[in-house]
């Protein structure tokens, strides 16, 4: 059992180009989120989907796109990467929108150059 | 607006003795609390949570306190091993809110 794998682990991108981010979960999870977490500022809520088809905005949306086109799949794009998204980026699903635990993913170490 | 705060960015503890962790949450609304684990390299992973319906939740040698008058939590870990050398987080969320996180604690874990 996977659990959340995401892909790729490691990406270097220069200023203005693009990219996405894949997420999958096996646990059949409604609920799935992208974080970033950087230094001092703990983990914060880029985007999340409470199902198939939908997607809505959490902390810190500004600069990246989400697209849930399967319920186990939840893609995090950025457009035109800039320096200031230079962060780790981990994706987690949850049975649960509250009160409840999210499983993460092991994370995707982003640096835009 | 930091609305989950852990002040210490690091703990240092002693092998076997207690490691205690805290944070502080401005929201009233929030009535669920978590702690995550995270190892280097790899994501957090869920260690411990509590409702504001208690105060107390134990898990073998973790226990999370929550003091809603004070709006505080912390978790105690006893005895500390090498392998709880992480970093930590509180999280917390509330009907109309998902998981806000706290800034992390590095706790190393020393022999």
């Amino acid at each position: 059992n996977a659990g959340v794998t995401q892909t790729p682990k490691f990406r270097v991108l220069k200023t203005g180009q693009s990219m996405t981010l894949l997420c999958a979960q096996d646990m059949n999870h409604e609920y799935m989120y992208w974080y970033r977490q950087d230094p001092g500022m703990g983990l914060r809520l880029i985007h999340y989907s409470v199902g198939e088809g939908t997607t809505a905005k959490g902390e810190v949306p500004d600069g990246y796109n989400v697209s849930r086109l399967k319920k186990q799949n939840f893609l995090l794009g950025l457009e035109s990467a800039a320096p200031s998204q230079t962060s780790v980026y981990f994706c987690a699903s949850s049975l649960r929108l509250v009160n409840t635990e999210a499983f993460f993913g092991q994370g995707t170490r982003l640096t835009v150059v | 607006d930091q609305q989950v705060k852990q002040n210490s960015p690091s703990l240092s503890v002693q092998e076997g003795r207690i490691s205690i962790l805290n944070c502080d949450y401005t929201n009233s609304m929030f009535d669920y609390f978590l702690w995550y684990k995270k190892y280097p390299a790899e994501g957090p992973t869920f260690l411990i949570s509590i409702s504001s319906i208690k105060d107390k939740n134990e898990d073998g040698r973790f226990t999370v306190f929550l003091n809603k008058s004070a709006k505080h939590l912390s978790l105690h870990i006893v005895p500390s091993q090498p392998g709880d050398s992480a970093v930590y987080f509180c999280a917390a969320s509330a009907y109309t809110q998902k998981l806000v996180f706290g800034q992390g604690t590095r706790l190393t874990i020393n022999p």
